[in-house]
């Protein structure tokens, strides 16, 4: 069965780094978007994306935040100088044209030190 | 008032027993609604989509009432497995494409 994918599961990184979190969305879908859950808290919506442009963003994603579609295949997301309150762990999502039904990636658990 | 609003739980519930979660939204305009399960440290996934005429999938059924503006979620026949947090999630009207989480209900199914 097709998978979201993101890569690395956990990254550790010091205060004012930029770091880059990786999708793979499921091969034949079109949306994606990524989400972060701070520990013991909900999932938020951070941003979604569909045809090489933005198209939600949320308060959260202010300008540290960036996403790129480099290639046919992966999708990421790059927070340019981290905050100790970027720690979180952040999902990718996808979902196929006809259907509001998102598949989330395993996540990549984000430390920031 | 929350977007989405659940009981947190948890419930401990015998093994075999059935068990229902509601949930209630506050945006009238609400079009989809879903409900994820979310094991401990691991993404959500996704268990059914909930229809204004309601669904079953196996031991699952999903309830939808949108003149209360609340969603149901119950499990028959429990299982050690059904143990997880349970999400509500709402996509707003056909202009937005974010859903939004509920905190979750939390599950124990006890042997």
């Amino acid at each position: 069965e097709p998978e979201v994918t993101q890569t690395p599961s956990h990254q550790v990184t010091q205060m004012g780094q930029e770091v880059i979190l990786r999708c793979v969305p499921i091969s034949n879908h079109l949306y994606f978007y990524w989400y972060r859950q701070i520990l013991g808290q909900k999932v938020e919506f951070l941003v979604s994306f569909y045809n090489n442009e933005i198209s939600e963003k949320s308060e959260i994603f202010d300008d540290q935040f960036s996403v790129e579609r480099p290639d046919g295949s992966n999708f990421t997301l790059k927070i340019r100088s981290t905050k100790l309150e970027d720690s979180a762990m952040y999902f990718c999502a996808s979902r196929d044209r006809g259907t509001y039904e998102q598949y989330f990636g395993p996540g990549t658990r984000l430390t920031v030190t | 008032r929350k977007e989405v609003e659940q009981d947190p739980g948890p419930f401990n519930v015998p093994e075999g027993a059935t068990v229902a979660f509601n949930c209630t939204y506050s945006n009238s305009a609400s079009q989809s609604f879903f409900w994820y399960r979310q094991d401990c440290r691991k993404e959500p996934k996704l268990l059914m989509s909930v229809y204004s005429s309601g669904n079953e999938d196996g031991r699952f059924t999903a309830q939808l009432n949108r003149a209360s503006q609340y969603i149901s979620l119950l499990i028959r026949d429990s299982k050690l497995s059904d143990s997880a947090t349970y999400l509500c999630v709402v996509k707003l009207g056909s202009r937005d494409d974010k859903i939004i989480f509920g905190k979750g209900t939390r599950l124990h199914i006890l042997p």
